[in-house]
């Protein structure tokens, strides 16, 4: 089967650093995504890595490892507008995103 | 350039009506994805389509449940017969022609279907 573990629920102080990391197992893997929702929005696009490394935008980035199926996403300088759900989402084919059940992340003053 | 356009942003249906919901690709994007989101879960993978071409359903339900992308218009998703465990968002997603779910996938604000 195919799954994606990332934490549930992730609390942090405005202004801090915060983590949050992804591990896979798929049967096929092109690439690991990072998406964005706030409540009853769409999901937006964050970033996506093809390559082991570190990817950077701005206050995130985001981190592959293919041999360890594991990535995380790097959230730096958080503000408040932060709060939001994380989905990590793995590239299975040309044509599917296969995606985690998300990480709810809490920024607080 | 309007993005993905979904509607209606909400839709209340009893049981056993029929739901229709509508998705507008992004202009220039011929591939549109629908993806089914349950309260607190992650989006899951439902259709695949171009234009006239539903090119991989291996998510949707195989009962109750069609997709369509005509040459004209809107893509439909369309639910018959409606349950309670039907109520999600529905989000759709579009990419260019040729390049899949590449990198980015754009989606839509979602329709959130409530069976009452």
């Amino acid at each position: 089967g195919q799954s994606l573990e990332q934490p549930s629920e992730v609390t942090a102080v405005e202004g801090a650093i915060v983590q949050i990391n992804c591990t896979y197992q798929t049967s096929g893997f092109y690439g690991l995504s990072w998406y964005q929702q706030h409540d009853g929005g769409a999901p937006t696009f964050l970033s996506y890595n093809a390559l082991d490394g570190l990817e950077e935008t701005g206050r995130f980035s985001s981190f592959l490892s293919r041999s360890d199926s594991y990535g995380y996403l790097l959230l730096q300088e958080l503000q408040m507008k932060d709060s939001a759900s994380y989905f990590c989402a793995v590239q299975t084919g040309a044509n599917n995103l296969f995606f985690g059940t998300g990480t709810r992340l809490t920024v607080i003053p | 350039n309007a993005g993905v356009m979904q509607n209606p942003r909400h839709l209340v249906r009893r049981r056993g009506q029929e739901a229709r919901l509508r998705c507008s690709p992004m202009k220039g994007h011929s591939h549109v994805y629908w993806y089914r989101q349950l309260p607190e879960e992650g989006l899951k993978f439902m259709v695949y389509l171009q234009k006239e071409n539903i090119i991989d359903e291996s998510g949707m339900p195989k009962e109750r449940f069609s997709a369509e992308f005509p040459k004209e218009g809107p893509s439909i998703l369309r639910i018959q017969q409606v349950v309670r465990g039907d109520s999600a968002a529905y989000f759709c997603a579009s990419s260019p022609a040729g390049t899949g779910l590449n990198t980015e996938a754009f989606f839509g604000q979602g329709t959130r279907l409530t069976v009452v």
